[in-house]
């Protein structure tokens, strides 16, 4: 089945350290997403890219890299200068635009201590 | 830019029975969509329903159906015969026509009452 794949579920880190979420889909969207949840806050786009080799900050990007080399990968590392980097990360993708949903994948909770 | 605000942060229903919840968007956009995800315990976000602002009629899947008021800006969501399943956080989101970027407010908790 096609599905969006995150992982690990759960993930820690010392405060300082680097650290890459992983995502992969097998729907070939062409589009992909990340999003931050905390409580109370909804979700929140961190980056988007509609195609490989390109991409785009969301609302709240600074701390955060990403890369996209490959359609199916859309990685997401959390560098120490993200002040405050415990939350629920999801990864989504679609095919495209307008009223094309996202899927989603099943989230990464990442804590730094 | 888009703005989605869910005025309910928590609302409760009785199995069987019928929940409305709110939803009013702001976009300068005159082409856009809109959306309701539920988010169960498990976090896992599912596609409830979508509409297409440039359609009239009210989008219905199943016990859901949505309430689209363009004037008002308003997009809420009414679920029928309430389930114990239907119990969810559930967000509402926008997008602008052209755009990838989808746009949610801060979520609704639904409990659903045995």
């Amino acid at each position: 089945d096609g599905g969006i794949t995150q992982s690990p579920k759960y993930l820690f880190r010392k405060e300082g350290q680097n650290v890459t979420l992983s995502c992969e889909q097998n729907l070939n969207h062409d589009a992909m997403y990340w999003y931050r949840q905390d409580p109370g806050q909804g979700l929140r786009l961190i980056y988007y890219s509609q195609i490989v080799n390109d991409f785009q900050k969301g609302d709240i990007a600074e701390g955060y890299s990403v890369s996209r080399e490959k359609k199916e990968s859309f990685p997401l590392t959390v560098t120490s200068a993200q002040k405050n980097p415990t939350a629920f990360y999801l990864c989504a993708s679609s095919i495209g635009w307008g009223n094309s949903p996202l899927h989603f994948g099943n989230g990464t909770r990442l804590t730094v201590t | 830019a888009q703005t989605v605000t869910q005025s309910q942060p928590e609302m409760s229903v009785q199995e069987a029975e019928t929940v409305t919840l709110s939803c009013t968007y702001d976009t300068s956009e005159s082409d856009y969509y809109l959306f309701w995800y539920k988010q169960p315990p498990s976090r896992q976000m599912i596609l409830v329903i979508r509409q297409e602002a440039y359609k009239q009629q009210n989008a219905t899947e199943n016990r859901f159906s949505v309430n689209f008021q363009k004037a008002a800006k308003s997009f809420s969501l009414k679920i029928s015969d309430s389930q114990l399943g239907d119990a969810a956080m559930y967000f509402c989101a926008s997008r602008g026509g052209s755009n990838y970027k989808l746009t949610f407010g801060k979520g609704t908790l639904l409990t659903v009452n045995p």
